[in-house]
């Protein structure tokens, strides 16, 4: 089967740096992404990571470690509209996308 | 700018109806994704297509649930009949599976 664990919730103050973890189970795993869903919005994509290592984009990174099947996504100089909640989804080879349950993150001043 | 886009935005009806959701995919995206949204099982995949054509719908329940892609602009999902266990956000979303754009969502109330 696929399943997916990442923390359901995460708090922080703004300006600091928060890490949301992934880790995953699935056969014929291709990548795993990251989308951001503000309250009674749609998900909007964040990153995707086929490779291992780490992808910056501007404020915002995510690490892909294949042999441990765990990534995170890492958000820097936390902003008040960065409070969301942050799915991991696994892309196998069906050409599928799981998502996780999603992390509720909040920022707090 | 081109974003995916979905109608109803929100529907009500009662147990027992036929419900219809639109979505037009961004064009020149040939892969159409449907999910539903609910608090319990969170983000769960229905049914997905490329170039129109059905690739994996195992997460739809058959009994109730249809997909189809009558053409390149144009992806259904129809519930028929509807129950109270359907009420949920239904997302479109097209691209490819490692980066999709979600449509706006149509939220479903089945009274």
């Amino acid at each position: 089967g696929q399943s997916l664990e990442q923390p359901s919730e995460v708090t922080a103050v703004e300006g600091a740096i928060v890490q949301i973890n992934c880790t995953y189970q699935t056969s014929g795993f291709y990548g795993l992404s990251w989308y951001q869903q503000h309250d009674g919005g749609a998900p909007t994509f964040l990153s995707y990571n086929a490779l291992d290592g780490l992808e910056e984009t501007g404020r915002f990174s995510s690490f892909l470690s294949r042999s441990d099947s765990y990534g995170y996504l890492l958000l820097q100089e936390l902003q008040m509209k960065d409070s969301a909640s942050y799915f991991c989804a696994v892309a196998n080879q069906g050409g599928k996308l799981i998502f996780g349950q999603g992390t509720e993150l909040s920022v707090k001043p | 700018d081109a974003r995916v886009t979905q109608t109803p935005r929100h529907k009500v009806t009662e147990m027992g109806q036929e419900v219809t959701m639109r979505c037009q995919p961004i064009l020149g995206h040939n892969t159409v994704f449907w999910y539903r949204q609910t608090m319990m099982q969170g983000l769960e995949l229905l049914a997905y297509f490329r170039n129109r054509a059905p690739l994996d719908d195992s997460g739809m329940p058959k009994d109730r649930f249809s997909a189809e892609m009558p053409d390149a602009t144009l992806a259904t999902l129809k519930i028929q009949p509807s129950e109270p266990r359907d009420s949920a956000v239904y997302f479109c979303a097209s691209g490819s599976t490692d980066t999709q754009y979600f449509g706006p969502g149509t939220r479903l109330t089945v009274l």
